[in-house]
């Protein structure tokens, strides 16, 4: 079983539409939870980043950790043809060992006008 | 600016040969990665290093082969011994996983 779980899409939703992109996880030690956006052929960028569990929200963009289902979410408000991008989920536990990040696969996001 | 630089954009290498993927950092980041991204695959990790003079092997690291002789610097080659080499290299650095990684532009490497 992987560490970390994520539904690869594609997702295709209509201008203006609310996007739920969600991972799983099987380490219960995992505080540190985060969402990396990756344009076509560029390198991901960090978008959110949280501690242990709850909401956070910047923008159009809202973060959720439920560390008792081993469940995040990224969701996404009034969608732009600009957030087409693949996103990946990524945790640690809190050891700050140099190795100890993990990635899903991604999940490649499209936004139609 | 502070920030992560992989050079060249794009590569291309004839069979036998091999190549070298540059990678630099100003962030003052003691971490840095190698992966490679193929379509449908997510992130591999080739190689880390966490400090100068030191590196482990990630999960795929048959064919590759790096060094960190300074902080700012991780340069891969990609050997003849790696048989499937096209693909799309991202380098990053860290202060340490719960930090997250600071990602490159990433370098595409095709065999011709």
């Amino acid at each position: 079983q992987k560490e970390v779980e994520q539904d690869p899409g594609p997702l295709s939703v209509p201008e203006g539409a609310i996007v739920s992109l969600n991972c799983t996880y099987s380490n219960s030690a995992f505080q540190y939870f985060m969402w990396y956006r990756q344009y076509s052929r560029k390198g991901p960028e960090l978008l959110m980043y949280t501690y242990s569990s709850g909401n956070k929200e910047d923008g159009r963009f809202t973060a959720q950790v439920d560390k008792s289902s081993k469940y995040i979410s990224l969701f996404i408000r009034d969608s732009q043809p600009s957030d087409s991008a693949t996103y990946l989920c990524a945790m640690s536990p809190p050891q700050t060992g140099a190795n100890n990040l993990f990635f899903g696969t991604g999940t490649r996001l499209t936004v139609i006008p | 600016d502070g920030g992560i630089t992989q050079s060249p954009k794009y590569l291309f290498r004839k069979e036998g040969q091999n190549v070298t993927l540059s990678c630099e950092q100003n962030l003052n980041h003691d971490a840095m990665y190698w992966y490679r991204q193929d379509p449908g695959q997510g992130l591999r990790l080739i190689y880390y290093s966490q400090i100068v003079n030191d590196f482990q092997k990630g999960d795929i690291a048959e064919g590759y082969s790096v060094s960190r002789e300074k902080k700012e610097s991780f340069p891969l080659t990609v050997t003849s011994a790696q048989k499937n080499p096209t693909a799309f290299y991202l380098c990053a650095s860290s202060f340490g996983a719960t930090y997250g990684y600071t990602f490159g532009s990433g370098t595409r490497l095709t065999v011709v």
